[in-house]
């Protein structure tokens, strides 16, 4: 059974601080998404990662995926408070993009 | 619409009942897609559909649930039977390339089944 694991689970940050988000999964895959919810809304897509050593940015949000090792990370740099949000990764099985099997997300708190 | 449409957005039934919530995507994208998300956990995969079929439904937990898409556009997702551990946000998604697997999730459909 594919198992993907996100850590921390909680992660309180201060402003201006930076911090990686890790997700390791136990099945080959060459295709990782990331993606932001915020409480009582739904899923926005963040990054979409498709080959080994992939690395996408998007302001203060670096993504990367290492299919060998199985490990993508979500790097946050100088954290501001609009960061706060649950971020989930996900794994492609189908390899079509067609069945994603996410982690448990990580719950970011910014405060000042 | 300009996203993913879904309704209702909050649905409160009981034990036992018949429940249909229903996903309109977004205009033009061809594959839909189910995922059902508990508190605290991550998206749950159900159903995915390209066009009028059902391309993989292997994220259904049993025989209640059942999902068609008639015309190809928008999608109902039915519960027979409701049991209490069904109670979760029901969502969905849309795309319009799967194989970039950027999926557009609607806001849910939250089902309490008392």
């Amino acid at each position: 059974e594919l198992k993907v694991e996100q850590n921390p689970l909680f992660l309180s940050m201060q402003e201006g601080k930076n911090y990686t988000i890790y997700c390791n999964y136990s099945t080959t895959s060459d295709r990782l998404y990331w993606y932001r919810q915020d409480p009582g809304k739904s899923l926005e897509s963040l990054f979409v990662l498709l080959s080994n050593g992939a690395v996408k940015q998007e302001g203060r949000l670096m993504a990367s995926l290492d299919t060998k090792a199985r490990l993508s990370t979500l790097h946050i740099t100088a954290a501001v408070h609009d960061l706060s949000a649950t971020y989930f990764c996900a794994v492609d099985i189908s390899q079509a993009g067609t069945a994603l099997i996410f982690g448990k997300g990580t719950t970011l708190s910014v405060s000042s | 619409g300009a996203g993913v449409s879904q309704t209702p957005s909050n649905k409160v039934t009981e034990k036992g009942k018949y429940v249909e919530l229903r996903c309109d995507p977004i205009s033009g994208h061809t594959a839909l897609y189910w995922y059902r998300q508990s508190l605290g956990q991550g998206p749950e995969f159900l159903i995915y559909f390209q066009g009028t079929g059902a391309a993989d439904d292997s994220g259904l937990p049993n025989d209640r649930f059942f999902a068609v898409r008639p015309e190809g556009s928008v999608s109902t997702l039915k519960i027979q039977r409701t049991e209490r551990g069904d109670s979760a946000v029901y969502l969905c998604a849309s795309s319009l390339r799967p194989l970039t697997g950027e999926l557009f999730f609607g806001e849910g459909s939250r089902l309490t089944v008392l």
